[in-house]
């Protein structure tokens, strides 16, 4: 079983639609990050989360560290959010270990 | 004005040589990262510095070589290379370890 899961692998939404893309775990650990891959290739570090919830613009992140889960929300989505989102890991303390899933790949549709 | 810079941004070489990735930060981060993304698109970290000093090595083959001379540079030096070597690698730094990271845009890899 790998350490960290994410679902669903592929979405396609419609403009307009509330998107919503799941990460859970299996370990310990300090940190989740979310990350987003645009289509040209480039990698933007959206959220760093360790408890609650972030908010930036139409991007929502949530995490329960007692159920080992964290939602990526997408608010009024757009094709422009069209993208790969990634969800990893921070082991934390002595391992300084960091683990990615495998990636949520998003298609907006206009 | 680029936060995390890498070159080249593509590479195209024979099986057997040998050749470096440059990564550069002028964030004033203390933390720096190499990270290799294969051809399903699955990231993977290789190696993290802090102040100069390795944190982290995983499982890599030891013809790849991380050095890093000052805070702001972390350059990937791979020797021998070979067909499994294809692949897209970022570089990425961070205030300190465990923190946010910022990619650079990372460098294309392709051993004929």
């Amino acid at each position: 079983k790998n350490e960290v899961e994410q679902s669903p692998q592929n979405l396609t939404a419609q403009e307009g639609e509330f998107i919503t893309i799941n990460c859970s775990y299996s370990v310990g650990i300090s940190a989740l990050h979310w990350l987003q891959q645009h289509p040209g290739g480039g990698i933007v570090s959206l959220f760093m989360l360790s408890s609650g919830k972030k908010k930036h613009g139409r991007l929502i992140a949530t995490i329960n560290i007692q159920e080992k889960h964290s939602s990526l929300h997408i608010t009024a989505s757009h094709p422009r959010d069209s993208a790969v989102y990634i969800c990893a890991l921070n082991y934390g303390g002595a391992t300084n270990k960091l683990i990615f899933g495998t990636g949520t790949l998003l298609a907006v549709q206009p | 004005d680029t936060a995390v810079s890498q070159t080249p941004k593509y590479l195209v070489t024979q099986m057997g040589n040998d050749k470096s990735i440059k990564c550069e930060q002028n964030l004033g981060h203390d933390t720096m990262y190499w990270y290799k993304q294969d051809s399903k698109k699955f990231l993977k970290i290789m190696f993290s510095y802090n102040n100069k000093e390795l944190i982290i090595n995983e499982t890599v083959p030891n013809r790849f070589s991380p050095k890093s001379p000052d805070k702001a540079h972390l350059n990937l030096h791979i020797n021998s290379l070979e067909l499994g070597d294809s692949a897209v690698y970022f570089c990425a730094s961070s205030p300190f370890w465990g923190d946010e990271q910022f990619f650079g845009p990372g460098t294309r890899l392709t051993v004929l």
